[in-house]
């Protein structure tokens, strides 16, 4: 399978755990999203980059989170200092850097702060 | 300020049914629009997508939608439903290519 793939699917962590998520988009987009999905509601957009550079960063971004994508390729999403409150599904996407092309998106990966 | 509107939280429809899913969004010069399904657990498949040209897009599974300017809508339609489109429906919208703007979706339900 050539598709996005994220890991872990499920995590469970205990409140105050950092957690890190690994993303690994299709291999010829150069754009890779980070979005977050709470029950109930659409993805909420949290940074996107091109490449290695991180060029958008969403005000839901808060301090206790980090993304990077060192080498272009593979994107981690950390969370420092898990709260309740960050419960929620974390959808990576990748796309082409052609304008308006559509972003394709893993399966997500759930978080349960407990 | 909200970019896409799904003004239908919910859609009940019997099996062969015609269903309609409703998509408005913020008004702008330059404007693509998608739709994407969601699968319980799982991430997003892309539906169909409008980036210009007809304004009437057709989509996988019998899917189609119809770009309005003048009303900013989008909405999806399919003329019958089988109980495997059940699922929750996302439109979104981008305007610079930069960002996708989500709605809070449709969750239809195709009952037997």
């Amino acid at each position: 399978d050539t598709g996005v793939s994220q890991d872990p699917r499920h995590k469970i962590t205990k409140r105050g755990q950092n957690v890190t998520f690994r993303c690994d988009p299709i291999s010829e987009h150069n754009r890779l999203y980070w979005y977050r999905q709470t029950l109930g509601q659409g993805p909420e957009f949290l940074t996107y980059f091109q490449n290695e550079a991180q060029l958008e960063k969403s005000r839901l971004l808060s301090d206790r989170f980090s993304a990077e994508r060192p080498k272009g390729s593979f994107s981690t999403l950390e969370i420092q200092r898990t709260e309740q409150g960050d419960s929620a599904m974390y959808l990576c996407a990748s796309s082409l850097s052609v304008r308006n092309t559509e972003a394709f998106f893993g399966q997500g990966t759930r978080l349960t702060v407990v | 300020a909200q970019s896409v509107t799904q003004l239908d939280s919910q859609v009940p429809v019997f099996e062969e049914a015609p269903v309609e899913l409703r998509c408005n969004y913020s008004s702008s010069v330059s404007v693509y629009l998608f739709w994407y399904v969601q699968y319980p657990n799982q991430g997003l498949q892309l539906l169909l997508k409008y980036l210009s040209g007809s304004t009437l897009v057709k989509g996988i599974n019998g899917f189609e939608a119809e770009f309005n300017k003048s009303q900013t809508s989008f909405h999806l339609r399919k003329p019958s439903v089988h109980i495997s489109d059940t699922a929750e429906y996302f439109c979104a919208v981008s305007y610079t290519g930069n960002q996708f703007y989500f709605g809070t979706g449709t969750s239809l339900t195709v009952i037997p």
